[in-house]
């Protein structure tokens, strides 16, 4: 069983160019969550995705950022006009749809070390 | 969900039991306390989660007092990939989305 995969591992892009980031779920998992981790300092939640639908998007900047899960294919986390201050590690994480009384627990994908030259 | 507390870092020989505690004085009933760790620059992963009754699966063990506000992640023989840093998260029931991550407790595993 596969894991969470995300890619590309490692993307550079120049100030202004936009930026996409793709992950893909687990197996059997409908539920997708993007994290951000700037250097030196630990990871902050951006959006929580289940298909077609944005669950909770609190943590994403008012501006630039957008994401999406679409019913067929993988969840991307798209930045628009990259600066400097985007350069950071960008995890996602799926998780099943949680039908018992704990919340269902969430498995990272290796992320994708966006460089902003 | 409830604010945790964990040291900065602790060191752990080889082959001995770490434990890695939390403080979660300010939990309520329906809230579970889970664990995570990240090895450097990974993504990263869980390893176990309780709400009253003490856990074991093949990663750790999880004790949780019997008054719930505190807990203690214990990794029986902690070997030099263990090095890490790991967090507690305390998390409602009705929460199924976002992860709150402090600082967490940075584990240096020692030959």
């Amino acid at each position: 069983n596969a894991g969470v995969m995300q890619n590309p591992r490692h993307l550079v892009r120049r100030r202004g160019q936009e930026a996409r980031l793709r992950c893909s779920p687990m197996k059997g998992h409908s539920h997708v969550y993007w994290y951000r981790q700037l250097p030196e300092e630990g990871l902050k939640f951006m959006v929580y995705l289940q298909k077609e639908n944005i669950i909770d998007e609190s943590g994403m900047p008012k501006e630039r950022f957008s994401a999406e899960f679409p019913k067929e294919g993988p969840s991307i986390l798209r930045i628009q006009q990259v600066v400097r201050g985007d350069s950071a590690a960008y995890f996602c994480a799926s998780s099943r749809f949680g039908q018992g009384t704990s919340p269902p627990e969430q498995y990272f994908g290796p992320g994708t070390r966006l460089t902003v030259t | 969900d409830a604010k945790t507390t964990q040291p900065t870092s602790m060191d752990c020989a080889e082959g001995r039991a770490a434990n890695l505690p939390c403080n979660h004085s300010t939990i309520s009933g329906n809230e579970y306390v889970y664990w995570y760790r990240q090895i450097h620059s990974q993504g990263p992963q869980y390893i176990i989660h309780g709400l009253k009754n003490n856990e074991t699966n093949e990663m750790a063990s999880l004790i949780i007092t019997e008054d719930r506000k505190s807990s203690t992640l214990i990794l029986p023989h902690a070997t030099l990939r263990d090095t890490a840093v790991y967090y507690c998260i305390v998390r409602a029931s009705s929460n199924t989305g976002k992860l709150i991550f402090g600082q967490g407790t940075t584990l240096q595993v020692k030959p």
